[in-house]
């Protein structure tokens, strides 16, 4: 069965206390992964798509790698309005209509 | 571009009653999907739309909800005789290319 896992469910960090977030995943082929990040009352947002392992993406802050059962959401130096929800999600190998099944999602609190 | 809208933002309702939610999704988007989102998970595929057709349906759907998306442009969800685990965000999304999805902002159904 298609699966994604995300560690830890909650994260407290100090602000410019680095760290990582972790995707594990069970579809055997992987068409991409995604990660999101998604703010309290709102959708999620459109973080980064990765294809291939060893593919890494940055933003800001944040850099997305990925290996080949997972992916690591690096957050280097976090302020206080990186605290949002971060999700991971696949393409089920059963469907090519482009739906992604989504983690549980890491909650991240960075304090002042 | 401004954004995928959702209506109502809020929705509290009696157990039995129907409820029906709207998306506007981003207009030159041709794919439309919904998504439910329970506290402390990710969000759960529901359905998804290619233009006007209803292309794949979650086994989690009962019967009781329908979607549509005439002229391929707004969609509706409709919920028949609402449960109380019919509680959640309801989220819309739409894309362009396959898997990146923009989503709305939600709406929050309360089943009393």
């Amino acid at each position: 069965e298609d699966q994604v896992t995300q560690s830890p469910e909650a994260l407290r960090l100090q602000e410019g206390e680095s760290s990582s977030l972790n995707c594990s995943y069970t579809v055997s082929g992987l068409r991409g992964l995604f990660w999101y990040r998604q703010d309290p009352g709102k959708g999620p947002e459109f973080l980064f798509t990765l294809y291939s392992a060893g593919e890494e993406k940055e933003k800001e802050r944040l850099k997305a790698t990925l290996t080949k059962k997972e992916s690591f959401l690096h957050i280097t130096a976090p302020k206080p309005e990186d605290s949002a929800t971060y999700l991971c999600a696949v393409p089920p190998d059963s469907s090519n209509t482009g739906k992604l099944i989504f983690g549980q999602g890491t909650t991240l609190q960075v304090k002042p | 571009d401004t954004g995928v809208s959702q209506d109502p933002r809020h929705k509290i309702t009696k157990r039995g009653q129907n409820v029906t939610f709207r998306c506007d999704p981003i207009s030159e988007h041709n794919r439309l999907y919904w998504y439910r989102q329970t506290l402390g998970q990710g969000p759960e595929f529901l359905t998804y739309f290619q233009n006007e057709a209803q292309l794949e349906k979650s086994r989690l759907l009962s019967d009781r909800f329908s979607a549509e998306r005439p002229k391929g442009s707004f969609s509706t969800l409709e919920i028949q005789r609402t449960e109380q685990g019919d509680s959640a965000m309801y989220l819309c999304a739409s894309s362009l290319e396959a898997e990146k999805l923009f989503f709305g902002s939600g709406t929050q159904l309360s089943v009393l």
